[in-house]
């Protein structure tokens, strides 16, 4: 079946700081790959998304490229700010029975940024 | 344009009632998703309609739990005698048919006493 890895948290940096957030998976067939974000006191947003080997995908700053031999999408963003501080989630999609597109997520990374 | 909406947001109930939770999708969506998000965890998929059918119930835990969408747009998830184990934030999520992305309402925070 389905599975997502993802580093554990909680992660604490200070701004402007490298993250990287480590995810890697177990699916059947070729997965899309996402990273999902939820801000405190929010829903679940997408943040970024990829949906074969080699693509890269980025938003707001922020980078995952999918990589098929080592089966990881870790998430990268070369200076955090405060405002990032929130859960991130990294999931994988397969096309199952009926057309669902079931995602499938790890069990998050806290992220807090200090000022 | 809305989003996704989910009511009740709050839910208190005590061990062995009935509990129904609301979810409507964004309008034209006709893929939609319950998952459920314990402490800690990630969310976990529950049923998946695509159009008023349930296509795919594989990730309900039991019988305790059924979802309808009578008329292809409103969902409801109806769980039964539920249980201390059930305490959960119960979320929702629309899209277009097809591998697109799915757009998560605020969730519903089901706390069984």
């Amino acid at each position: 079946g389905n599975s997502v890895t993802q580093m554990e948290g909680p992660v604490t940096l200070s701004e402007e700081a490298f993250l990287t957030i480590n995810c890697t998976y177990t699916a059947t067939g070729y997965p899309s790959l996402f990273w999902y974000v939820q801000y405190p006191g929010e829903g679940l947003q997408l943040l970024l998304k990829a949906t074969k080997a080699d693509d890269k995908g980025s938003n707001k700053g922020f980078e995952a490229t999918y990589r098929k031999e080592t089966t990881s999408f870790h998430l990268e963003k070369g200076s955090v700010q405060v405002s990032d501080s929130a859960v991130y989630f990294c999931a994988l999609s397969t096309l199952g029975g009926g057309s669902n597109y079931k995602l499938t997520f790890g069990k998050g990374t806290l992220l807090t940024v200090n000022p | 344009g809305a989003g996704v909406s989910q009511t009740p947001s709050n839910k208190v109930t005590e061990k062995g009632k009935y509990v129904e939770l609301r979810c409507d999708p964004i309008s034209g969506h006709t893929a939609l998703y319950w998952y459920r998000q314990s402490l800690g965890q990630g969310p976990e998929f529950l049923i998946y309609f695509q159009g008023t059918g349930a296509a795919d119930d594989s990730g309900l835990p039991n019988d305790r739990f059924f979802a309808v969408r009578p008329e292809g747009s409103v969902s409801t998830l109806k769980i039964q005698r539920t249980e201390r184990g059930d305490s959960a934030v119960y979320l929702c999520a629309s899209s277009p048919q097809g591998p697109n992305e799915q757009f998560f309402g605020p969730g519903t925070r089901l706390t069984v006493l």
